[in-house]
């Protein structure tokens, strides 16, 4: 599959524990954020978006904070399992609908 | 509803060639971006297509260009291939409004050899 980055972070749990994935931004004017998850071989697959307006947003078994003071993005998943062994994004655009700036990503390992 | 579908997924060009690639957005969709991933850059905005009209672009040089047709449908051409062009290039399409999350297809692997 595609290597997404020769060093990229990689956090390793265990099956049935919490992940946190965190993302640091750059851009203070930024006011929308998405998380993506891609799987070897595949395109990224939309996970969760939150708008600055907001500080907390959840789905199913993820949940997102932004913390705007430290321009700070946080993906909490829930129960990992091993099908969420992946490399996570987080992405951020300034209002420009489709112009987004991808972190670097995060590989998570889910060990049995 | 068919998510995004980008052809083909593997090329193999030499230097100096040109490619052409297609995109086809989810029914609906009206904007498309073209993104390019690479192991040392990740992944780097090249372009934006909304209702037949680049809305947005990113720093990417003349030899990379797109088009968008009246069906929303999406091609990228690069020209004057380079060993540094080899990526694998993303298509994502969305409504094209602040907000609306992109969604992307799995990519065409390009080689330049």
């Amino acid at each position: 599959g595609e290597s997404v980055g020769l060093h990229l972070p990689t956090l390793s749990v265990q099956e049935g524990d919490n992940s946190i994935i965190n993302c640091a931004y750059s851009n203070s004017a930024s006011d929308y954020f998405i998380w993506y998850k891609q799987e070897s071989g595949k395109g990224p697959q939309f996970i969760i978006d939150i708008r600055s307006n907001m500080d907390k947003r959840q789905g199913q078994r993820v949940t997102v904070l932004l913390n705007k003071t430290v321009k700070h993005l946080s993906l909490q998943i829930a129960a990992t399992q091993p099908g969420d062994s992946a490399v996570y994004f987080c992405a951020e655009n300034t209002g420009t609908a489709s112009k987004l700036t991808f972190g670097t990503g995060t590989r998570l390992q889910v060990t049995l | 509803k068919a998510g995004v579908t980008q052809t083909p997924r593997y090329l193999i060009k030499t230097r100096g060639q040109q490619v052409t690639l297609s995109c086809s957005p989810i029914s609906g969709h009206r904007s498309v971006s073209w993104y390019q991933q690479t192991p040392g850059q990740g992944l780097q905005f090249l372009f934006e297509y909304f209702s037949e009209t680049q809305r947005n672009k990113g720093n990417f040089p003349g030899r990379f260009s797109g088009r968008q047709f009246s069906n929303s449908r999406s091609e990228m051409n690069v020209s004057t291939l380079e060993l540094g062009d080899s990526a694998l290039y993303l298509c994502a399409s969305s409504y094209g409004q602040g907000g609306s999350p992109l969604h992307f297809g799995n990519g065409t692997r390009l080689t330049v050899t």
